[in-house]
């Protein structure tokens, strides 16, 4: 089970939007709507910002939202701000016998 | 609220064996519908999920580990534990433990610790 694919760098300059795309397989994305989304700032631990696709935790901000359209889930950050910079990671389950799949990461920079 | 924390050794010589133990505060391992994770992260890279336990002890891993690893709970001690044998330098990263609360969905983090496989 490979990687989800994700491009490796987005930016944006605050106030704006920008979409993070996440594409996996028709045994992943495509079969299920198991799709989260994790932020990591430098030398700290993922934290989860969206769940299920589209669920936002309690105490995220309505900034982040997430969707899926076949193999491909997508994370938006609306009104950039400074701290939105970080990496972001998706992640999936699978059927393959790998269960759990994470993307390959992207890096988010405020210009 | 919830926590989790990890503790073992920092340096593990090739061929032995890593041991690393979470120690989760604020809620119970044995609540049902909870999956006990380890995830690691080479230096400079992606997320890698090792496996996870179930709150009924059964266990799930990583194929491209599965041979190597083994994840337990202790439920007296309310900590749950990874042991991933015959390591080499490829195993080097950072090893997070995590809480899921479904398919994909970790809610709960520690601060990870890097483990270095180096003679």
């Amino acid at each position: 089970q490979s990687a989800l694919t994700q491009p490796a760098s987005v930016s944006g300059s605050p106030g704006q939007s920008i979409t993070i795309s996440c594409t996996g397989t028709s045994s992943d994305i495509g079969a299920y709507n198991y799709v989260s989304w994790y932020q990591q700032h430098p030398a700290k631990a993922p934290k989860l910002i969206i769940s299920e696709v589209t669920n936002r935790p309690s105490g995220i901000s309505n900034r982040f939202s997430g969707s899926k359209s076949g193999n491909t889930a997508s994370l938006t950050i609306s009104g950039l701000q400074a701290e939105d910079e970080a990496d972001y990671y998706c992640s999936s389950y699978t059927s393959s016998n790998t269960l759990e799949v994470f993307g390959t990461g992207t890096r988010v920079t405020v210009l | 609220q919830v926590q989790l924390q990890e503790s073992g050794p920092g340096l593990v010589k090739p061929s032995q064996t890593l041991s690393l133990t979470c120690t989760v505060s604020g809620g119970s391992i044995s609540s049902s519908g909870y999956y006990w994770s380890w995830i690691r992260q080479h230096p400079g890279k992606g997320l890698e999920w090792i496996g996870y336990i179930y709150f009924s002890g059964t266990a799930y891993y990583n194929p491209s580990l599965k041979s190597r690893v083994i994840i337990s709970l202790d439920t007296s001690q309310n900590q749950f534990s990874l042991k991933l044998s015959s390591v080499t330098a490829a195993d080097t990263a950072v090893y997070y433990c995590a809480r899921g609360t479904g398919y994909s969905n970790y809610d709960y983090w520690g601060q990870g610790t890097l483990v270095t496989v180096s003679s």
